[in-house]
């Protein structure tokens, strides 16, 4: 079974700096999504960013980047200028890719991070 | 927009007696999933819809049950409540994998979630 570690329960970062959240996960498959889902208090979760396995190249968007380290099942999200509306939890989440398993479609969550921007 | 709508947003129950959650799609996915949230903790899979065939995570409890009557709605039953069940409950969409061979991505879009209270 894939597991998914955040070692940060609580981050904060003054708005327009940067702030790096971190991920690690377990899991023996070769072929996998990565994402990080950002839920703002009493609001929806949304995907921020999504990263595949196979793929050698860090996903952008826009101030948002990753750093995937595949050995070292590593993940994190690095947040660029950071703004108000980025405090939210972050959640960092594994999926399989295998779609002969019987967990393929199934997210399995980190335990979050919460991200305070102060003014 | 085409969203994923969760009904009603704020449910109080007492113990014991049964509930059902509500959860529609407009965006005619062929997926649906059931989490359960507790306080600042990560989204847990109760189980999940493939249009009509249904797919229990072996942890989830037997007082969990779920009905996909149609494409758009899945709802979500809590036979007998406990005070352990109190939490918040989000419903997901995605389209399906199969049609596709079964490679590629398919993005989770997440309802706003049922605070679920029982007294």
């Amino acid at each position: 079974a894939q597991t998914v570690t955040q070692s940060q329960p609580e981050m904060s970062v003054q708005e327009a700096e940067t702030v790096t959240l971190s991920c690690t996960y377990d899991t023996s498959e070769s072929d996998y999504y990565l994402f990080w889902y950002k839920q703002p208090p009493s609001r929806q979760m949304i995907l921020v960013i999504r990263q595949e396995a196979y793929k050698q190249q860090n996903a952008t968007e826009n101030r948002f980047s990753v750093n995937f380290q595949k050995a070292a099942k590593s993940f994190s999200l690095k947040i660029s200028d950071s703004q108000l509306g980025d405090a939210a939890m972050y959640f960092c989440a594994y999926r399989s890719a295998d779609a002969g398993g019987t967990s393929y479609g199934k997210l399995t969550f980190g335990q979050g991070t919460i991200l305070t921007v102060h003014p | 927009d085409a969203m994923v709508i969760q009904n009603p947003r704020y449910q109080v129950t007492q113990f014991g007696k049964p509930v059902t959650l509500s959860c529609s799609q407009t965006l005619n996915h062929n997926v649906m999933y059931w989490y359960q949230q507790k306080s600042s903790q990560a989204p847990k899979l109760l189980f999940h819809y493939y249009d009509k065939d249904f797919n229990n995570e072996a942890d989830t409890p037997d007082n969990f049950q779920s009905r996909r009557p149609n494409t758009s709605f899945c709802f979500l039953d809590i036979r007998s409540p406990g005070l352990g069940d109190a939490a918040m409950y989000l419903c997901a969409t995605s389209r399906g994998w199969r049609a596709a061979g079964g490679r590629g991505y398919n993005e989770q879009f997440f309802g706003p979630g049922t605070r679920l209270t029982v007294l």
